[in-house]
């Protein structure tokens, strides 16, 4: 069965950096885009931006160019999205979840909890 | 970009129905897709397609889009239906994606 498990919750301080990984499993992994979105405390879904697993390639919503950055490992079925810079706004959870051919998400990893605080 | 807007909450009595609409301009023409979000937990999709159900999905979950909103709707709602839902849909023109700002059901 189709797998995303991300890796354990953060505690930041701003300005510094943050590296969230999601371990892929159950399919193949360069056949589908990964999308990264993230959730503030009591508030909504934000996208973040997608990564083609295959190619590397990516595209950030603006809010975020210049401080995400998604890249991936395919010798281990592992996608990464790294966020510099941080303030406290930036206290979220986030979310991995893949693309199907039809533009939604049909998986979603359990979600990686970041703290941003001085 | 696609800005889509949901009302913020929405309470309906167990066993009956709940409309949940989400607008945005020009929304009949694009494929809308629908989350459910339970306290603690990830997203999981449940209609794509304006109108199409993930295996799993109980029947109780339809869709429907029309040229200035699309609609969730919970037929028979439980007390398990209670949770946040989202929709969304894919901006061709930026290839970006796009979530609305959700609705809270409240099952009474």
């Amino acid at each position: 069965q189709v797998q995303l498990v991300q890796s354990g919750a953060e505690a930041k301080k701003p300005g510094d950096s943050v590296k969230v990984s999601c371990k892929a499993s159950g399919y193949t992994f360069s056949g589908h885009y990964m999308h990264w979105v993230r959730q503030a405390p009591g508030q909504g879904l934000e996208w973040m931006g997608w990564m083609n697993s295959k190619s590397g390639d990516t595209r950030y919503e603006p809010k975020f160019q210049g401080r995400v950055t998604m890249t991936r490992d395919t010798s281990i079925t592992t996608a990464y999205m790294d966020l510099t810079r941080l303030i406290s706004d930036d206290t979220a959870v986030y979310y991995c979840a893949r693309l199907t051919g039809d533009r939604c998400f049909d998986h979603w990893g359990q979600g990686t909890l970041v703290t941003v605080s001085s | 970009s696609d800005v889509l807007t949901q009302p913020p909450s929405v309470s309906v009595a167990p066993g009956q129905t709940a409309r949940i609409t989400c607008g945005g301009n020009n929304i009949g023409s694009e494929s809308v897709h629908w989350y459910q979000q339970k306290p603690g937990q990830a997203p999981v999709l449940v209609v794509y397609n304006n109108n199409d159900r993930p295996s799993g999905i109980p029947e109780r979950f339809s869709g429907s889009n029309s040229w200035n909103a699309a609609t969730l709707t919970i037929s028979r709602v439980e007390a398990g239906d209670e949770a946040d839902y989202y929709c969304q849909v894919w901006d061709s023109s930026s290839d970006h994606y796009v979530f609305g700002s959700g609705t809270k059901v409240t099952v009474l």
